[in-house]
């Protein structure tokens, strides 16, 4: 069962916000949700995380629904390089392990 | 400021050969990861370890073995390489579980014929 639910794919132009969605339903009270992209043929970096508020840095932002079954990663003025693939993933405490979804691959017009 | 390093970056195998993917990290960070990709999906988790001389099982561990020596290096083992592995394999270590991000390496890419 998917932890964690990204439409598969959304397009955003150059120098304008994007608004990256995240379904996870199952989400208890301990786990953290945490945003990383991968770029072709590297490996996952990370963007940002949260528990329970919302939280900004010098990357994004993270929007935590009030009830934790989702959230929504934000970036401000897209740019070419923020065109990859970004993964919301879980951190099931009670299990001690992170789940990566399929991910949403973002496209940036010029 | 190395990060995390894996070797080999490119490997070919045969059917039922033997081979260990490593895994080194210079942030002395307890917890490290592996984790395999296959083509158009995300991460799953392989095993993990909390610290030298304790790992434990991800979501895919059936064919991988382990171990943890030191706190810098977490080698992969694969003992009788099947098709079914051919995937790009992902080291990662945080320093803490959970609330610190990881940092990956830049994979090592597997194919098994």
């Amino acid at each position: 069962d998917a932890k964690t639910t990204q439409p598969n794919s959304m397009e955003s132009n150059e120098e304008e916000p994007v608004h990256l969605p995240c379904n996870h339903s199952t989400i208890s009270g301990t786990d953290y949700i945490h945003w990383y992209r991968q770029l072709p043929s590297q490996g996952p970096e990370y963007v940002i995380h949260g528990l329970t508020s919302n939280v900004n840095n010098r990357m994004a932002s993270l929007a935590i629904a009030e009830d934790r079954k989702s959230s929504t990663l934000i970036l401000h003025r897209a740019t070419l390089r923020d065109a990859a693939v970004y993964y919301c993933i879980l951190f099931i405490y009670n299990f001690n392990k992170f789940y990566f979804g399929s991910g949403t691959k973002l496209n940036v017009k010029p | 400021n190395a990060g995390v390093t894996q070797t080999p970056k490119f490997r070919i195998l045969k059917i039922g050969q033997s081979m260990t993917l490593q895994c080194a990290q210079d942030m002395n960070h307890n917890y490290m990861y592996w984790y395999r990709q296959d083509p158009g999906m995300g991460l799953k988790l392989i095993y993990y370890s909390v610290g030298a001389g304790i790992t434990d099982k991800g979501e895919v561990p059936n064919g991988y073995n382990v171990s943890r020596s030191t706190t810098e290096d977490f080698p992969l083992r694969l003992e009788l390489a099947a098709p079914s592995q051919t995937s790009v394999y992902f080291c990662a270590s945080s320093s803490l579980l959970g609330n610190q991000p990881q940092h990956f390496g830049d994979g090592t890419r597997l194919s098994i014929l």
